[in-house]
């Protein structure tokens, strides 16, 4: 997997746009981006994932710079129930075995969203 | 609703008593998953199943025991728990093909 790197945590207003960035300048062309965040000791959350084309959801949009060298996840109106660690994975496409789908994250980002 | 679900959500029990911790998913997924989490240690796979009847070690598998007899069950067992498996632990499915994961809600053990 390409390693990514985030900023240990950022803070934003509730109901402002939380953009969230994420390098991963090793990644290959066979690698998608994935988000997920964890609440509190609650279950790790998927959020949104894309290989080279913008994407959007009903939670987020994800945004991937041309050369796919980082990427940024969109909250388009943060609320408190956002404040989260939002992790960033880099993954290739194609799962031969059951190791494969393994997930594993890194230090990831703490969002707090303010009042 | 899609939803992975998981009992008990909490759970004291002492040395040695056995135990499950069920789960299970409403999306037909063939491949499921567990894993517990640790403060420092993140998230480390226990043991996954590609569908009925076919389990697997994962990271850490050592005092564990699943089964899959049917594609919406993955329970975990612990057999002889001991305090080292005090732990977060949580329970995934997986759409296939993908690494999109859902997962439960997660159990709180506490072995004394």
């Amino acid at each position: 997997d390409a390693k990514t790197t985030q900023p240990p945590s950022m803070d934003c207003a509730e109901g402002r746009a939380a953009n969230l960035p994420c390098n991963h300048s090793t990644i290959s062309g066979n690698e998608y981006v994935y988000w997920y965040r964890q609440i509190h000791s609650q279950g790790p959350q998927y959020i949104i994932h894309g290989l080279k084309n913008n994407e959007t959801n009903e939670m987020a949009s994800l945004i991937i710079t041309e050369d796919r060298k980082s990427s940024t996840l969109i909250l388009p109106h943060a609320t408190l129930r956002d404040t989260a660690v939002y992790y960033c994975i880099v993954r290739v496409a194609t799962y031969s075995g059951g190791s494969n789908y393994k997930l594993t994250f890194g230090k990831g980002t703490l969002l707090t969203v303010n009042p | 609703e899609a939803q992975v679900t998981q009992n008990p959500r909490y759970l004291i029990t002492v040395t040695g008593k056995k135990l499950t911790v069920t789960c299970s998913q409403n999306m037909n997924h063939e491949y499921m998953s567990w894993y517990r989490q640790d403060p420092g240690l993140g998230l480390r796979q226990i043991y996954y199943s590609m569908n009925v009847e076919v389990t697997d070690k994962g990271d850490v598998p050592e005092g564990y025991k699943v089964s899959r007899k049917e594609k919406r069950n993955f329970p975990l067992i612990l057999e002889s728990p001991s305090p080292n498996q005090t732990s977060l632990y949580f329970c995934a499915s997986n759409v296939p093909g993908s690494l999109e994961q859902y997962f439960g809600p997660g159990t709180r053990l506490t072995v004394t």
